[in-house]
C-alpha cells in the first residue's frame, strides 16, 4: 500500500524558514512524479511544485509565487521528498500536502500545517 | 500561469446529473491528455476521481465520468447522491507547470 507522510510544519515568523518532508512507503520516489500542494484556510488547492520521475528526467519545477524562495529536493536513499521554504510570508500559511498519481491511482499525505505569523 | 477556470458552484437534486467544467488553454488542458479531477469533503484529503481525462481509479463509482473538448475538460456526476456534496478540483499538466482549477462547490439539493 502506498503511503505518503508529511512532517515539519509549524509556526514561523515572516522571513523565517521551514523544511517539510514527505516520506514515502509502498513506492520508490524516484519512479514517481510527486507534487507539493498547499491549501490556505478556507481556500482552494494551489500547486507549489513537483519532481518528475527519473525516467521522465527528474526535472524539478516550482510555481511562480514560490520561485526563488522554495526549493524541492529528493533523497532517494531515504525515499523522501523535501520542501525547503525560505523567506516565508504570511500568505504562505496553509496546509501543505504531497501527492502522486501512480499506478492508476492517486495518493495524498495527511498534510502538515504551516502558519506564518508574527 | 493562472489557475484553470471552474464555476464556483453547481447544484442538483438527488438522482440528477451535474457537469462541472474546467477551462484552460492550449498550453494546458487543450494540449495534453493529462487532466485529473479531485473530490474534497470538508476537513478531508482530496480523493482522485478521474485521471488522464477519462480514466477512473478502481473503487470510484462509474457515476463519475470525465471528458474533454478543446481547451475545456468536464466532470459529470450522474445519479447524484447526498454524499457527492463536496468541493471538486480539476488539475492539468501544463508543461513546466501543473495547474489546479479554482474549485467548484457541489450542492445536492
Amino acid at each position: 500500500e502506498v503511503q505518503l507522510v508529511e512532517s515539519g510544519g509549524g509556526l514561523v515568523k515572516p522571513g523565517g524558514s521551514l523544511r517539510l518532508s514527505c516520506a514515502a512507503s509502498g513506492l520508490t520516489v524516484s519512479k514517481a512524479w510527486i507534487h507539493w500542494v498547499r491549501q490556505a484556510p478556507g481556500k482552494g488547492l494551489e500547486w507549489v511544485g513537483r519532481v518528475k520521475s527519473e525516467t521522465s528526467g527528474g526535472t524539478i519545477s516550482h510555481a511562480a509565487p514560490v520561485q526563488g524562495r522554495f526549493t524541492i529536493s529528493r533523497d532517494d536513499s531515504a525515499n523522501t521528498l523535501y520542501l525547503q521554504m525560505n523567506s516565508l510570508k504570511t500568505e504562505d500559511t496553509g496546509v501543505y500536502y504531497c501527492f502522486t498519481e501512480y499506478g492508476n491511482d492517486g495518493y495524498w499525505g495527511q498534510g502538515t500545517l504551516v502558519t506564518v505569523s508574527s | 500561469q493562472s489557475a484553470l477556470t471552474q464555476p464556483p458552484s453547481a447544484s442538483g437534486s438527488p438522482g440528477q446529473s451535474v457537469t462541472i467544467s474546467c477551462t484552460g488553454t492550449s498550453g494546458d488542458v487543450g494540449g495534453y491528455n493529462y487532466v485529473s479531477w479531485y473530490q474534497q469533503h470538508p476537513g478531508k484529503v482530496p480523493k482522485l476521481l478521474i485521471y488522464e481525462v477519462v480514466k477512473r481509479p478502481s473503487g470510484v463509482p462509474d457515476r463519475f465520468s470525465g471528458s474533454k473538448s478543446g481547451n475545456t475538460a468536464s466532470l459529470t456526476v450522474s445519479g447524484l447522491q447526498a454524499e457527492d456534496e463536496a468541493d471538486y478540483y480539476c488539475l492539468s499538466y501544463a508543461g513546466i507547470n501543473t495547474l489546479f482549477g479554482g474549485g467548484t462547490k457541489l450542492t445536492v439539493l
